[in-house]
Protein backbone atom coordinates (compact mmCIF):
# COMPACT_ATOMS: atom_id res chain seq x y z
CA UNK A 1 0.00 0.00 0.00
CA UNK A 2 3.11 2.42 0.43
CA UNK A 3 4.19 1.58 -2.99
CA UNK A 4 4.39 3.66 -5.99
CA UNK A 5 4.15 1.93 -9.36
CA UNK A 6 5.78 4.29 -11.92
CA UNK A 7 5.68 3.19 -16.32
CA UNK A 8 7.46 3.36 -18.67
CA UNK A 9 10.91 2.24 -17.06
CA UNK A 10 12.29 3.78 -20.56
CA UNK A 11 11.17 5.75 -23.04
CA UNK A 12 12.66 7.61 -26.02
CA UNK A 13 10.68 10.87 -27.85
CA UNK A 14 11.76 12.49 -30.90
CA UNK A 15 12.43 15.98 -30.25
CA UNK A 16 9.25 18.45 -30.00
CA UNK A 17 7.24 15.15 -29.36
CA UNK A 18 5.20 14.84 -26.60
CA UNK A 19 7.13 12.44 -23.39
CA UNK A 20 3.95 11.05 -20.93
CA UNK A 21 5.49 9.25 -17.68
CA UNK A 22 2.63 8.03 -15.66
CA UNK A 23 2.19 7.16 -11.63
CA UNK A 24 -0.04 5.40 -9.72
CA UNK A 25 -0.85 5.01 -5.90
CA UNK A 26 -2.95 3.37 -3.47
CA UNK A 27 -2.50 4.67 -0.11
CA UNK A 28 -5.09 7.59 -0.05
CA UNK A 29 -3.65 9.34 2.70
CA UNK A 30 -0.72 10.82 0.41
CA UNK A 31 -1.42 14.27 -0.20
CA UNK A 32 1.83 15.37 -2.13
CA UNK A 33 2.86 14.19 -5.50
CA UNK A 34 6.00 15.87 -6.79
CA UNK A 35 8.32 14.56 -9.57
CA UNK A 36 11.76 14.84 -9.67
CA UNK A 37 14.70 15.35 -12.41
CA UNK A 38 18.07 13.21 -12.02
CA UNK A 39 20.64 13.47 -14.40
CA UNK A 40 23.66 11.30 -14.50
CA UNK A 41 26.13 11.72 -11.33
CA UNK A 42 23.21 14.29 -10.00
CA UNK A 43 21.15 14.28 -6.88
CA UNK A 44 17.45 14.41 -8.02
CA UNK A 45 15.75 18.27 -8.64
CA UNK A 46 12.42 18.53 -7.94
CA UNK A 47 10.70 19.90 -11.03
CA UNK A 48 7.13 20.36 -10.18
CA UNK A 49 4.44 18.94 -7.58
CA UNK A 50 0.57 18.49 -7.15
CA UNK A 51 -1.82 18.45 -4.23
CA UNK A 52 -5.08 16.05 -4.72
CA UNK A 53 -7.55 19.40 -4.42
CA UNK A 54 -6.30 19.68 -8.31
CA UNK A 55 -6.43 18.15 -11.14
CA UNK A 56 -3.56 19.98 -13.29
CA UNK A 57 -0.72 22.03 -12.84
CA UNK A 58 1.45 23.53 -15.55
CA UNK A 59 5.11 24.66 -15.56
CA UNK A 60 5.98 25.89 -19.09
CA UNK A 61 6.38 22.58 -21.13
CA UNK A 62 5.67 20.21 -17.98
CA UNK A 63 2.48 19.49 -16.41
CA UNK A 64 0.81 16.87 -14.30
CA UNK A 65 -2.12 15.80 -14.26
CA UNK A 66 -3.83 13.94 -11.22
CA UNK A 67 -6.67 11.76 -11.29
CA UNK A 68 -8.20 11.49 -7.68
CA UNK A 69 -10.38 8.71 -8.12
CA UNK A 70 -8.15 6.36 -10.02
CA UNK A 71 -5.07 7.18 -7.95
CA UNK A 72 -3.19 8.16 -10.71
CA UNK A 73 -0.67 11.05 -12.03
CA UNK A 74 1.07 11.33 -15.12
CA UNK A 75 3.73 14.10 -16.36
CA UNK A 76 3.38 15.57 -19.92
CA UNK A 77 6.52 17.24 -21.02
CA UNK A 78 5.26 19.26 -24.30
CA UNK A 79 8.10 20.30 -26.67
CA UNK A 80 10.92 17.48 -25.61
CA UNK A 81 13.96 18.43 -26.29
CA UNK A 82 17.33 17.00 -26.05
CA UNK A 83 17.98 18.79 -22.74
CA UNK A 84 15.28 16.64 -21.14
CA UNK A 85 17.08 13.84 -21.36
CA UNK A 86 17.39 12.37 -18.06
CA UNK A 87 15.52 10.21 -15.04
CA UNK A 88 12.25 11.57 -13.97
CA UNK A 89 10.97 10.23 -10.46
CA UNK A 90 7.64 10.58 -9.31
CA UNK A 91 6.63 10.56 -5.40
CA UNK A 92 4.24 10.49 -3.18
CA UNK A 93 4.09 11.89 0.62
CA UNK A 94 1.32 12.21 3.48
CA UNK A 95 1.10 14.96 5.70
CA UNK A 96 3.29 15.26 8.62
CA UNK A 97 5.53 12.48 7.68
CA UNK A 98 7.81 14.45 5.00
CA UNK A 99 8.44 11.09 3.67
CA UNK A 100 8.68 10.69 0.68
CA UNK A 101 7.80 7.31 -1.61
CA UNK A 102 9.51 7.51 -5.13
CA UNK A 103 8.74 5.16 -7.68
CA UNK A 104 11.18 2.93 -9.83
CA UNK A 105 12.16 5.92 -12.13
CA UNK A 106 11.93 6.48 -16.23
CA UNK A 107 14.79 6.89 -18.18
CA UNK A 108 13.99 9.28 -21.12
CA UNK A 109 15.79 10.29 -24.17
CA UNK A 110 15.09 13.04 -26.57
CA UNK A 111 16.18 12.25 -29.67
CA UNK A 112 17.95 15.42 -31.70
CA UNK B 1 22.20 30.07 -2.17
CA UNK B 2 24.61 27.06 -2.07
CA UNK B 3 22.65 23.63 -2.32
CA UNK B 4 23.48 20.23 -0.48
CA UNK B 5 26.62 19.62 0.00
CA UNK B 6 28.24 16.00 0.09
CA UNK B 7 32.01 14.57 0.80
CA UNK B 8 33.16 12.55 -0.88
CA UNK B 9 31.43 12.00 -4.32
CA UNK B 10 32.97 8.86 -4.64
CA UNK B 11 34.33 6.31 -2.52
CA UNK B 12 35.78 2.85 -2.67
CA UNK B 13 36.75 0.63 -0.09
CA UNK B 14 37.08 -3.13 0.99
CA UNK B 15 34.34 -5.24 2.23
CA UNK B 16 34.14 -5.43 5.71
CA UNK B 17 35.68 -1.64 6.05
CA UNK B 18 34.28 1.48 7.74
CA UNK B 19 33.22 4.25 5.84
CA UNK B 20 31.92 7.73 6.64
CA UNK B 21 30.04 10.18 4.19
CA UNK B 22 29.10 14.05 4.78
CA UNK B 23 25.92 16.10 4.44
CA UNK B 24 26.16 19.74 4.74
CA UNK B 25 22.34 21.26 4.32
CA UNK B 26 20.81 23.91 3.15
CA UNK B 27 21.25 27.50 5.31
CA UNK B 28 18.36 27.43 7.41
CA UNK B 29 16.80 23.59 6.99
CA UNK B 30 16.06 22.10 10.00
CA UNK B 31 15.07 18.60 8.44
CA UNK B 32 17.51 16.69 7.28
CA UNK B 33 17.18 13.24 5.24
CA UNK B 34 19.79 10.29 4.55
CA UNK B 35 18.61 8.32 1.28
CA UNK B 36 19.58 5.63 -0.35
CA UNK B 37 19.89 4.90 -3.97
CA UNK B 38 20.49 1.30 -5.65
CA UNK B 39 21.34 1.76 -9.45
CA UNK B 40 18.22 2.02 -11.32
CA UNK B 41 15.79 2.60 -8.18
CA UNK B 42 14.40 4.94 -6.58
CA UNK B 43 15.84 6.61 -3.57
CA UNK B 44 14.45 4.97 0.03
CA UNK B 45 14.70 6.55 3.36
CA UNK B 46 17.26 5.65 5.87
CA UNK B 47 16.68 8.26 8.64
CA UNK B 48 15.25 11.54 8.83
CA UNK B 49 16.26 14.57 11.51
CA UNK B 50 14.46 17.29 12.94
CA UNK B 51 17.02 18.98 14.15
CA UNK B 52 19.49 16.73 15.93
CA UNK B 53 16.97 14.69 16.65
CA UNK B 54 16.59 11.57 14.85
CA UNK B 55 12.27 11.43 14.24
CA UNK B 56 12.05 8.51 11.35
CA UNK B 57 15.39 5.77 11.45
CA UNK B 58 12.78 2.63 10.87
CA UNK B 59 14.49 2.03 7.91
CA UNK B 60 18.13 2.23 8.92
CA UNK B 61 19.73 -1.04 9.68
CA UNK B 62 21.13 -0.38 12.49
CA UNK B 63 23.22 -3.11 13.25
CA UNK B 64 26.03 -1.74 10.87
CA UNK B 65 24.84 2.00 9.50
CA UNK B 66 24.52 4.99 12.17
CA UNK B 67 24.04 8.64 11.56
CA UNK B 68 24.21 11.44 14.09
CA UNK B 69 23.40 15.30 13.33
CA UNK B 70 25.22 16.54 16.99
CA UNK B 71 24.71 20.46 16.24
CA UNK B 72 21.61 20.39 14.22
CA UNK B 73 23.17 21.24 10.67
CA UNK B 74 25.80 18.80 9.33
CA UNK B 75 25.60 15.10 9.50
CA UNK B 76 27.16 11.92 9.24
CA UNK B 77 26.17 8.55 8.06
CA UNK B 78 28.43 6.00 8.96
CA UNK B 79 28.68 2.52 7.62
CA UNK B 80 30.74 -0.50 9.76
CA UNK B 81 31.38 -2.65 8.77
CA UNK B 82 30.80 -2.23 4.59
CA UNK B 83 28.89 -4.98 2.71
CA UNK B 84 28.79 -6.35 -0.87
CA UNK B 85 25.71 -5.38 -0.75
CA UNK B 86 25.95 -1.37 0.25
CA UNK B 87 27.35 -0.64 -2.95
CA UNK B 88 24.79 2.45 -4.11
CA UNK B 89 25.13 6.01 -3.80
CA UNK B 90 23.88 7.95 -0.82
CA UNK B 91 22.09 10.91 -1.24
CA UNK B 92 21.50 13.65 1.28
CA UNK B 93 18.58 16.50 1.29
CA UNK B 94 17.01 19.00 3.39
CA UNK B 95 14.00 20.89 3.84
CA UNK B 96 12.54 23.18 5.64
CA UNK B 97 10.99 21.88 8.89
CA UNK B 98 7.30 22.50 7.75
CA UNK B 99 7.91 22.31 4.12
CA UNK B 100 7.34 19.65 1.59
CA UNK B 101 9.87 20.33 -1.02
CA UNK B 102 13.60 18.31 -0.06
CA UNK B 103 16.56 19.49 -2.48
CA UNK B 104 18.99 16.77 -2.58
CA UNK B 105 22.62 17.01 -2.99
CA UNK B 106 25.24 15.34 -5.39
CA UNK B 107 25.26 11.91 -3.40
CA UNK B 108 28.34 9.58 -2.75
CA UNK B 109 28.63 6.58 -4.51
CA UNK B 110 29.89 3.70 -2.77
CA UNK B 111 31.30 1.06 -3.87
CA UNK B 112 32.76 -2.24 -2.32
CA UNK B 113 34.95 -4.35 -3.22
Amino acid sequence: QQQVKQSPQSLIVQKGGISIINCAYENTAFDYFPWYQQFPGKGPALLIAIRPDVSEKKEGRFTISFNKSAKQFSLHIMDSQPGDSATYFCAASMEGTYKYIFGTGTRLKVLA
Amino acid sequence: EAGVVQSPRYKIIEKKQPVAFWCNPISGHNTLYWYLQNLGQGPELLIRYENEEAVDDSQLPKDRFSAERLKGVDSTLKIQPAELGDSAVYLCASSTTSGYTQYFGPGTRLTVL
